[in-house]
C-alpha cells in the first residue's frame, strides 16, 4: 500500500513551453503532497507544499508563477513549469503523507519515482 | 538554516564489503534524522529513522546512531549485497519543521553500485 505515481519519469521540450508533471496517490488519499526538485549533485529541495482543495504554500525563493501546483483532488496533484527555460532542467519529485494513524503514522511520506525535465 | 551534508559517491563496493556512507548535519534543537533508499526506477523509501540523540535505527542490515555530539548520522552495513546497488539520501527534520512533516531537508544523494 501507500504507492504514488508520477507520470512523465522523463520529458523533454523546447523552451517556452510548458509542462505538466501529474503526482497520484494510487491507494491512499493524500490531503498533503509535496513537490521538490534536485540539481545535479545537489541536494533535494523542498518546492512547495501542496493542500488539496487550497493554495499551495511556496518556499521561499520559489516562483509561484512559474511552478504552478494544482491539488484538485485527494488523489492528484500537479505541477506545471510555465514558459520553461534551460534553467529550469531538474529532477522533480512528489512525495505525500500517509498517515497510518498514531503520531508515528504522521512521519510517513510515500515518494514518486521522480520526473527528470530536460529543456532545450 | 538546517542542511545535511552527505559524503560525496558514487561508491563501489564489492559483495559483502563493508559499507559506510558519512551524513551530517546542521540544525537547531533536536531534530528527527531519516535515511532514504531510492532504487533504479522507483520513489524514495524511508530505509531507517532515529528522532532522538543516541537512538539507533536499523532496517534490512542496514544501522545508523544519532550522534548528537558530532551531529552525525552515518549510515552503515556489515556486509552488503548486489540488490543494495541505489542512492541513498541523509535527511533531517528540523524543530522549526513543527507538524510539518513534509519539510525534509536532504541530502546531496550518494550512489551505491556493488558488483558480485
Amino acid at each position: 500500500g501507500a504507492v504514488v505515481s508520477q507520470h512523465p519519469s522523463r520529458v523533454i521540450c523546447k523552451s517556452g513551453t510548458s509542462v505538466k508533471i501529474e503526482c497520484r496517490s494510487l491507494d491512499f488519499q493524500a490531503t498533503t503532497m509535496f513537490w521538490y526538485r534536485q540539481f545535479p549533485k545537489k541536494s533535494l529541495m523542498l518546492m512547495a507544499t501542496s493542500n488539496e482543495g487550497s493554495k499551495a504554500t511556496y518556499e521561499q525563493g520559489v516562483e509561484k508563477d512559474k511552478f504552478l501546483i494544482n491539488h484538485a483532488s485527494l488523489t492528484l496533484s500537479t505541477l506545471t513549469v510555465t514558459s520553461a527555460h534551460p534553467e529550469d532542467s531538474s529532477f522533480y519529485i512528489c512525495s505525500a503523507r500517509y498517515l497510518t494513524g498514531g503520531l508515528a503514522g504522521a512521519n510517513v511520506l510515500t515518494f514518486g519515482a521522480g520526473s527528470r525535465l530536460t529543456v532545450l | 538554516g538546517d542542511s545535511v551534508t552527505q559524503m560525496e559517491g558514487p561508491v563501489t563496493l564489492s559483495e559483502e564489503a563493508f559499507l559506510t556512507i558519512n551524513c551530517t548535519y546542521t540544525a537547531t534543537g533536536y531534530p528527527s534524522l531519516f535515511w532514504y533508499v531510492q532504487y533504479p526506477g522507483e520513489g524514495l523509501q524511508l530505509l531507517l529513522k532515529a528522532t532522538k540523540a543516541d537512538d539507533k535505527g536499523s532496517n534490512k542490515g542496514f544501522e545508523a546512531t544519532y550522534r548528537k555530539e558530532t551531529t552525525s548520522f552515518h549510515l552503515e552495513k556489515g556486509s552488503v549485497q548486489v540488490s543494495d546497488s541505489a542512492v541513498y539520501f541523509c535527511a533531517l527534520i528540523g524543530v522549526a519543521g513543527g507538524t510539518s512533516y513534509g519539510k525534509l531537508t536532504f541530502g546531496q544523494g550518494t550512489i551505491l553500485t556493488v558488483h558480485p
